[in-house]
């Protein structure tokens, strides 16, 4: 049960595009389209902002989204705004039936 | 609204028990599976444990198996942890989380009970 593999810090100016990778295997997310992707504030919890590689859940802007390309997953933030600086999760299920999340990513606006 | 809320955390010693709790609001408890996700601080996110409907499935992250168990009381909307052989790196934030299986995510969290062991 390895954490995926996530950079540690991605940073983009405002209004640009970043893209924040994350990489499995093929006994997590190299296995289906169960991949996640998680937004945490400091000192908050975390909120679901990607489900199943793609889908975004009611109410999370459509400046984020979500690609898997074999057992690597992205999330891309178009039009950067201040208010995008987070820490950025990814989470997998597994073929052992649990769940992976990886160390996570900070975002800066520079 | 729909809204968990845990409890329970604190200050143990190496060895000790804890037993934490998430009281669920604002939707049919039974409908969905239920998670713990730990993080320890200034680290990322790690699962720790769900379990299904009824309870009649555990799932363990081998971090935790053979000490952790998890449970649940639907009538009661309530998820446990019950924590014991609890060692220095189960020190963290633990996250009671709704995992739902229709889009399989954790799509509601708690705003987390802390846990430090410390001699």
């Amino acid at each position: 049960q390895s954490a995926l593999t996530q950079p540690a810090s991605v940073s983009g100016s405002p209004g640009q595009s970043i893209t924040i990778s994350c990489t499995g295997t093929s006994s997590d997310i190299g296995f289906n389209n169960y991949v996640s992707w998680y937004q945490q504030d400091p000192g908050k919890a975390p909120k679901l902002i990607i489900y199943h590689v793609t889908n975004r859940p009611s109410g999370v802007s459509n400046r984020f989204s979500g690609s898997k390309s074999g057992t690597t997953a992205s999330l891309t933030i178009s039009g950067l705004q201040a208010g995008d600086e987070a820490t950025y999760f990814c989470s997998s299920y597994t073929t052992s039936s649990t769940y992976v999340f990886g160390a996570g990513t900070k975002v800066t606006v520079l | 609204q729909v809204q968990l809320v845990e409890s329970g955390g604190g200050l143990v010693k190496p060895g000790g028990s804890l037993r934490l709790s998430c009281a669920a609001s604002g939707f049919t408890f039974s409908d969905y599976y239920m998670g713990w996700i730990r993080q320890a601080p200034g680290k990322g996110l790690e699962w720790a444990s769900y379990m299904t409907y009824s309870g009649r499935s555990t799932y363990y992250a081998d971090s935790v198996k053979g000490r952790f168990t998890i449970s649940r009381d639907n009538a009661e909307k309530s998820l446990f942890l019950q924590m014991n052989s609890l060692r220095g790196d189960d020190t963290a934030m633990y996250y009671c989380a709704r995992l739902d299986r229709a889009i399989d995510a954790f799509d509601i969290w708690g705003q987390g009970t802390m846990v430090a062991v410390s001699s």
